[in-house]
């Protein structure tokens, strides 16, 4: 089944203690990217990833770090994780570099910072 | 700087009855747009698109209207039905970015 998986689902931790949040798609895409959902701000982008070894900010990248060594995984890594980055994380992929055509959505993280 | 904003947070609507769910940007180099659906503890998933040549693409109960003057687009959906219950979204990509909308909770009423 075409999916894109991310692991773990819920996750609670304390603030500095580095997490990784992985991301894996199989669907040989190229394009991968991150998003946090937060209430009242909607979807907003972290990370994309338009082919390995090639990756880009989006609009709130602070806190974080990504690395795309091979085409289906894309980790999302807090490496000091704070209570701002508390929210619901979702990865996606796409089939072509630009983002102007359908995404498919992981089912989400949900992340709390104590 | 939100340069795709939605301004009704919700929507209610009576199952049978259309749905209009609105959209703005304020950045005029968006070409292309799309919308998504979320349901609660998923992912969201791709609903429609219109590319800036066209003023209108229609997709079944679904039809995506976009006014480049105005920039403005809205989804319109008919009939509306209880399972079209969810949050909506709205995106606008720059070449790699994707920028969302702050997402329109549609409540259709059985």
């Amino acid at each position: 089944e075409a999916q894109v998986t991310q692991n773990p689902r819920y996750l609670i931790t304390v603030t500095g203690k580095k997490l990784t949040v992985t991301c894996s798609q199989n669907m040989n895409h190229e394009y991968m990217s991150w998003y946090r959902q937060d209430p009242g701000l909607g979807l907003r982008q972290i990370y994309y990833s338009m082919n390995v070894e090639v990756t880009d900010k989006g609009d709130v990248p602070e806190g974080y770090k990504v690395s795309r060594k091979e085409k289906r995984n894309f980790p999302l890594i807090l490496e000091s994780p704070s209570p701002n980055q508390t929210s619901l994380y979702f990865c996606a992929s796409s089939p072509r570099r630009a983002g102007n055509n359908e995404q498919f959505f992981g089912p989400g993280t949900r992340l709390t910072v104590l | 700087d939100q340069q795709v904003k939605q301004n009704s947070p919700s929507l209610s609507v009576q199952e049978g009855r259309i749905s209009i769910l609105n959209c703005d940007y304020t950045n005029s180099m968006f070409d292309y747009f799309l919308w998504y659906k979320k349901y609660p503890a998923e992912g969201p998933t791709f609903l429609i698109s219109i590319s800036s040549i066209k003023d209108k693409n229609e997709d079944g109960r679904f039809t995506v209207f976009l006014n480049k003057s105005a920039k403005h687009l809205s989804l319109h959906i008919v009939p509306s039905q209880p399972g079209d219950s969810a949050v909506y979204f709205c995106a606008a990509p720059d070449y790699g970015k994707l920028t969302f909308g702050q997402g329109t909770i549609l409540t259709v009423h059985p």
